[in-house]
């Protein structure tokens, strides 16, 4: 159980385009999903907390018009990075975690490489 | 604010030794603490957390930490290392639900 997926798990962009990266609960229903950002060797790092039905609560220093999160439904979160430049290139993991928990349940994590 | 300190960014130990990762906590109200596993190009996977109640929490594969509140740590233990315990290790507290992490530990294991 508390199975989390992520898709894509890698994709490649050039710069300026947007990309979607999806984010589903499989066997739960998430009421909060969360996204973060890991650089190479180093830490995850939050960007935002999202409930479902309401806004994404952003970290400081994350830009909320760059980095859209949509939590639509109880187990199905997206993040799209628009206007993406090589700076954006990360390791993008999502997390989700049921009413009542305490506890995070990871996705795999989907590879951005902006060109 | 709560926040982590890992001690230690990387562990060598040989096939069948003690394991140790140290792990020491800040936190202004009594901690939810967590170790996760991330083995290369993956998401996290939970190896065990503690909330309240017994101080010594036993997960999965092995390992097991010690909530030790008047050392504010959280040293995760693991009594023999396998080949497979390879893998990157990361201590978090909660805050609100909202997890700060560590900065990681690398676990290397010398057959």
């Amino acid at each position: 159980g508390a199975v989390v997926s992520q898709h894509p798990s890698r994709v490649i962009c050039k710069s300026g385009t947007s990309v979607k990266i999806e984010c589903r609960s499989l066997d739960f229903q998430a009421t909060t999903m969360f996204w973060y950002r890991q650089f190479p060797k180093q830490s995850l790092m939050l960007m935002a907390t999202s409930n479902e039905g309401s806004k994404a609560t952003y970290e400081q220093g994350v830009e909320k018009d760059k980095f859209l999160i949509n939590h639509a439904s109880l187990t199905l979160s997206t993040l799209t990075v628009t206007s993406a430049h090589p700076e954006d290139s990360s390791f993008y993991i999502c997390s989700a975690m049921t009413g009542g928990t305490d506890t995070q349940y990871f996705g795999p994590g989907t590879r951005l490489t902006v060109l | 604010a709560q926040s982590v300190t890992q001690l230690g960014s990387h562990v060598s130990v040989s096939e069948g030794a003690l394991v140790l990762l140290r792990c020491n906590y800040s936190s202004s109200v009594p901690p939810y603490l967590f170790w996760y596993v991330q083995y290369p190009n993956q998401g996290l996977q939970l190896l065990l957390k503690y909330t309240t109640g017994a101080t010594l929490v036993k997960g999965i594969n092995g390992f097991e930490a010690e909530f030790k509140k008047s050392e504010t740590s959280f040293h995760l233990t693991k009594p023999s290392a396998h080949m497979s315990d390879a893998a990157e290790y990361f201590c978090a507290v909660s805050d609100n639900y909202k997890l700060s992490f560590g900065a990681g530990t690398t676990v290397t294991v010398r057959a």
